[in-house]
């Protein structure tokens, strides 16, 4: 199946500075989403991005299909950015989904 | 409003009793899906439907039993279930066309508000 690899696993920032998350996939995919799950557990819908950029706020996303990565950026980072941020694809065939395992921002005041 | 509603959202219980998860979805979907979600493991797909009485294997299976007789729902069933399936579950559903490929599979998923399972 589809490997997916997000980076970094975890990340510290300063309230008001910015990020870089990535999301590699080993296969092509044409369906990939960004998620952030709060403090409840939730998951919220960041972007739907199979290519392309996309902008929403203070977040952009850009996927480049052909090599296989997606970037999530956030800018000004707030405290409630905080929580994990997952990377999600599905095949081809669009039946089989796989998750990365999440990058965990943490935001200080 | 659109949404995926599952149930219960908490649900405490013990080991061998047969237990069933709810999912159903507003929006006419046709594909459905459950999730596990682990700490360290992440989200790991159970068992997924691209429509009604069509239901496949997710990359873990065992344990669980699913069923699509109508469009809306896509019960989760643990006929026998154990503590290592203690996990919180989370359901997604999204449009997918009939005669598949590419354009018909290019379709976000909405999820559920999870359900904490807890086995004793």
């Amino acid at each position: 199946g589809i490997q997916v690899e997000q980076s970094p696993p975890d990340l510290i920032l300063q309230e008001g500075a910015n990020s870089t998350l990535r999301c590699n996939f080993s296969d092509s995919v044409n369906n990939l989403q960004w998620f952030h799950q709060n403090p409840w557990g939730q998951l919220i819908n960041l972007f739907y991005i199979p290519s392309g950029t996309k902008q929403n706020g203070r977040l952009s996303a850009t996927t480049v299909a052909t090599e296989r990565y997606s970037l999530l950026y956030i800018s000004s980072s707030q405290t409630t950015d905080s929580g994990v941020y997952f990377c999600a694809v599905r095949d081809t065939n669009a039946g089989k989904s796989t998750f990365g395992d999440g990058t965990t921002l943490t935001v200080k005041p | 409003e659109a949404q995926v509603t599952q149930n219960p959202r908490y649900l405490i219980t013990v080991t061998g009793k047969k237990l069933t998860v709810t999912c159903s979805q507003n929006m006419n979907h046709e594909y459905m899906s459950w999730y596990r979600q682990d700490p360290g493991l992440g989200l790991r797909q159970i068992y997924y439907s691209m429509n009604v009485e069509v239901t496949d294997k997710g990359d873990v299976p065992e344990g669980y039993k699913v069923s699509r007789k109508e469009k809306r729902n896509f019960p989760l069933i643990l006929e026998s279930p154990s503590p290592n399936q203690t996990s919180l579950y989370f359901c997604a559903s999204s449009l997918y066309g009939p005669g598949t490929g590419l354009a018909h599979s290019n379709q976000p998923q909405h999820f559920g508000d999870g359900t904490r399972l807890s086995i004793l």
